[in-house]
């Protein structure tokens, strides 16, 4: 059984330049959060995602961010016109349902640079 | 927002050395989780405590969640190479506006041969 697979592990991009991250969930899974560790600090959630719904986006920034989870495919964080402060490592988790108490799994992430 | 606070941020010790790192809260954990993170990789689950008092060990690893929910304890006994990483606490928050987890900011451990 796979687990959680994030591609590309590292992306380079130049600012102003789209990234697009990929997620695909453990199999049977149909819950998916993004978050995002920057250098001396910890996870921070993102956004929560099942299959086509965006089900929380209180942690993704309004602008130039944007998810989705379609009915077929892995999940897409998509970041347009890049900044250096996009600089970070991008993680995926999933989980087969949403209970009290949840177990994640996460990805080993994408590294994101922005020249 | 829950603010959970790690420490020591940073520790380095010896092989074979024990250890103990904190978790604390501004208030009451619903349930609280133990992560493990190397270099380059996602956070592993190690433990998730959910009632005040309870104590779960997996190896030479003791988890320890305060009696009033708000704080919580990573023992480690005999301390190998292999357990140098971050060591993450979290909460799950479900509904309500916000989802999912919320992490301390670590505490980076080094376990020198």
């Amino acid at each position: 059984n796979a687990g959680v697979m994030q591609n590309p592990r590292h992306l380079v991009r130049r600012r102003g330049q789209e990234a697009r991250l990929r997620c695909s969930p453990m199999k049977g899974h149909s819950h998916v959060y993004w978050y995002r560790q920057l250098p001396e600090e910890g996870l921070k959630f993102m956004v929560y995602l099942q299959k086509e719904n965006i089900i929380d986006e209180s942690g993704m920034p309004k602008e130039r961010f944007s998810a989705e989870f379609p009915k077929e495919g892995p999940s897409i964080l998509r970041i347009q016109q890049v900044v250096r402060g996009d600089s970070a490592a991008y993680f995926c988790a999933s989980s087969p349902d949403r209970s009290t108490n949840e177990k994640l799994f996460f990805g080993s992430g994408t590294q994101l640079s922005v020249l | 927002t829950q603010l959970l606070e790690q420490s020591p941020q940073f520790l380095s010790i010896q092989e074979g050395e024990n250890l103990t790192v904190y978790c604390n809260s501004s208030s009451v954990f619903s349930s609280l989780q133990w992560y493990r993170q190397e270099p380059g990789e996602g956070p592993v689950l190690l433990v998730t405590v959910v009632t005040g008092g309870e104590v779960k060990k997996l190896k030479r690893l003791t988890f320890q969640f305060g009696d009033a929910r708000k704080d919580s304890s990573l023992h480690i006994t005999a301390a190998q190479t292999g357990d140098t990483g971050l060591y993450l606490c979290a909460e799950f928050l479900s509904g309500g506006g916000a989802d999912g987890l919320t992490f301390g900011k670590g505490t980076h451990l080094i376990i020198q041969p």
